[in-house]
Parts: structure tokens; sequence; C-alpha cells
């Protein structure tokens, strides 16, 4: 079956890093995303990877090898409003929709302590 | 990026009724939306993908006559959760354009059924 695998829960204090990995097995494989959601509210995207290797967006940055059915996102210079579920999402399909289907991991809740 | 606007954010409703959710692109015209529920500390899970004009399709094990949805614009589309129930009770969350890699998302709806 298809399925994303990622971390439930990772603390960290403040300014440390956070790295959260993101293993996938889907049928196809167009790209995976990240995303951050807050308590209560909506996803916001942080980072979209299609090929192989790092892409820096401020203090985060999205890691992805396709070989190994793998990625992460990396958190840096934490902050307290980074505490937030982080949901990795692969697209599986390429449909006529440009944004097909996507699948999506069960979120890591990354808690950020003083 | 693209705005998805999404009403209302919280809603609590006696059992037995029906409660409409309204999901909104503002600033450009989708022809597909989608729809999902998301459980506490769950990952979001596809209900529907609405189609504009058409009938939504909806995702296995989700029943089509509970869950009504209606595309009638290319702007507008409407989740009515009929004869709720506490176990209707979640977060539901609609999602509308975007790009490769960047999914757009409502702000999301709380459901408290009592």
């Amino acid at each position: 079956g298809q399925s994303l695998e990622q971390p439930s829960e990772v603390t960290a204090v403040e300014g440390a890093i956070v790295q959260i990995n993101c293993t996938y097995q889907t049928s196809g494989f167009y790209g995976l995303s990240w995303y951050q959601q807050h308590d209560g509210g909506a996803p916001t995207f942080l980072s979209y990877n299609a090929l192989d290797g790092l892409e820096e967006t401020g203090r985060f940055s999205s890691f992805l090898s396709r070989s190994d059915s793998y990625g992460y996102l990396l958190l840096q210079e934490l902050q307290m409003k980074d505490s937030a579920s982080y949901f990795c999402a692969v697209r599986d399909r390429k449909t006529t929709d440009s944004w097909g289907k996507f699948q999506f991991g069960a979120g890591t809740q990354v808690v950020v302590t003083p | 990026g693209a705005v998805v606007s999404q009403h209302p954010s919280w809603v609590i409703c006696k059992s037995g009724t029906s409660v409409k959710i309204e999901c909104r692109s503002l600033d450009f015209q989708a022809t597909t939306m989608f729809w999902y529920r998301q459980f506490p500390k769950q990952s979001l899970m596809l209900m529907a993908t609405s189609n504009e004009g058409s009938k939504a399709t909806y995702e296995q094990g989700v029943e089509k006559d509970k869950f009504l949805i209606n595309h009638a614009s290319l702007t507008l589309s409407t989740l009515t959760v009929t004869s709720a129930h506490p176990e209707d009770s979640s977060f539901y969350i609609c999602r509308a354009g975007g790009g490769t890699g960047e999914l757009f998302f409502g702000e999301g709806s709380r459901l408290t059924v009592l």
C-alpha cells in the first residue's frame, strides 16, 4: 500500500536545529512537499522538492533523495513560533489536474521550549 | 499565492441537524476543489474531489449521501454534513488551486456535534 512515515513528535530548545524525516512508499512520485500547521489552523506551504538535493528557504531547508524514497525538513534557529505540526506530502500521480492528489504523512509535532 | 476562504471557522450543532461549510477561491477560478477531514493529531484525509458543474468524486468509505458536495461555480464549493452525529465532529479543510508543489488550503472549519 501507499504510506508516508514521519516521527510523531520532536522537542527542541529555542535556537536549536531540528530535522524531520519523511520516508514514502507510493505508486508514483512527482514531488515531495512540506507544510506547517498550527493548532486549529490551515496547513501552509513551506517547500517543494521534485528533484534530488537540498532546497533552502530562509531558516527552513528541505532535502530529497528519490533513490531512497526519503526526504527531510530542516528547521534552523528554532523559534517559539515554530511550534506546530509539520506534514510531508507526496504528489503521487500526474493528472490533467496539475495539482493532482497528494498523499499526506501523519504529521510531526514540533515542540519548541525556552 | 492563491487565497482560499472557508466559512464558518467554528460551528456547534445539535445531533440530527445539517451543517453547511463554504469554500471560496477569492482571487482565482478553481474547477477543482478538495475536501479533507482531520482528527486531532492525525493527518489530512481526503474525503472528496469537488468538480465544478459535475458530481463530486468521493474517496472509498466516505458516504456521499451524508457529505453532500456542491460546486456550482468556479469560486465556490460547499460541503453539507447531513444529519450530523457526534462522530462527525472534526476539522474540515478545503483545498483549491495551487501549482505543482504548492497547495492552498482554506482556514478550516471545526465542527462540534452535541
